[in-house]
């Protein structure tokens, strides 16, 4: 059974770069999987904003794409995810999860961490 | 990108009701769609998948159905433990979400 569990500031200052990173346990990150981070702010829905596969290759949302990145540590089993010039409306619970590189839908996911933005 | 609308974005309904989630597609996604329930301070859970296929372990009262640009979940008998959040998630082209129908107890 896969577990993921993100770690990384709990605040973040506007501008400045919000920084998280995966665990994974339970397999390997070279497996079949893209490896993503979805967000979801307070009461509202959930937004997906990228993923990385082992090889490095990525797939970003298009609306976050010039102020993320997202890189795979195949040494730790870890990825992390940067998002740069945060403003309020970045506040949300971000989360990891991933997805069989075949099947394609999110079967496992990390608890979340909520990431405030303010000053 | 492909937009996903799902409605209604919330209902009340009582145990024992018969429910019915709409989701709709942009443009043909074949049958990549994905049915998602998330209950307060959790992640997502995945329902159903590729439009149709009930994961292990998820009641047999969960149903999805359609293709192309119209699916529907559909939850035969409510119980207590169904009242949610639910979402569709395309997976045809780079994941996108509908915008969630929340399940409330009437």
């Amino acid at each position: 059974q896969m577990q993921l569990q993100e770690s990384g500031p709990g605040l973040v200052k506007p501008s400045e770069t919000l920084s998280l990173t995966c665990a994974v346990s339970g397999g390997s990150i070279t497996s079949r999987n893209w490896w993503s981070w979805v967000r979801q702010p307070p009461g509202k829905g959930v937004e997906w904003i990228g993923e990385v596969y082992h090889t490095g290759s990525t797939n970003y949302n298009a609306s976050l794409k010039s102020r993320v990145t997202i890189s795979v540590d195949k040494s730790k089993n870890q990825f992390s995810m940067k998002l740069t010039s945060v403003a309020a409306a970045d506040t949300a619970v971000y989360y990891c999860a991933t997805k069989n590189y075949d099947l394609r839908h999110f079967n496992y996911w990390g608890q979340g961490t909520l990431v405030t933005v303010s000053s | 990108d492909i937009q996903m609308t799902q409605s209604p974005s919330s209902l009340s309904a009582s145990v024992g009701d018969r429910v019915t989630i709409t989701c709709r597609a942009s443009q043909s996604i074949s049958i990549y769609l994905n049915w998602y329930q998330q209950k307060p301070g959790k992640a997502p859970k995945l329902l159903i998948s590729a439009a149709s296929s009930l994961q292990s372990g998820v009641p047999s009262r969960f149903s999805g159905s359609g293709s192309g640009t119209d699916f529907t979940l559909t939850i035969s008998s409510l119980q207590p433990e169904d009242f949610a959040t639910y979402y569709c998630q395309q997976s045809y082209s780079t994941p996108v979400f509908g915008g969630g129908t929340k399940v409330e107890i009437k």
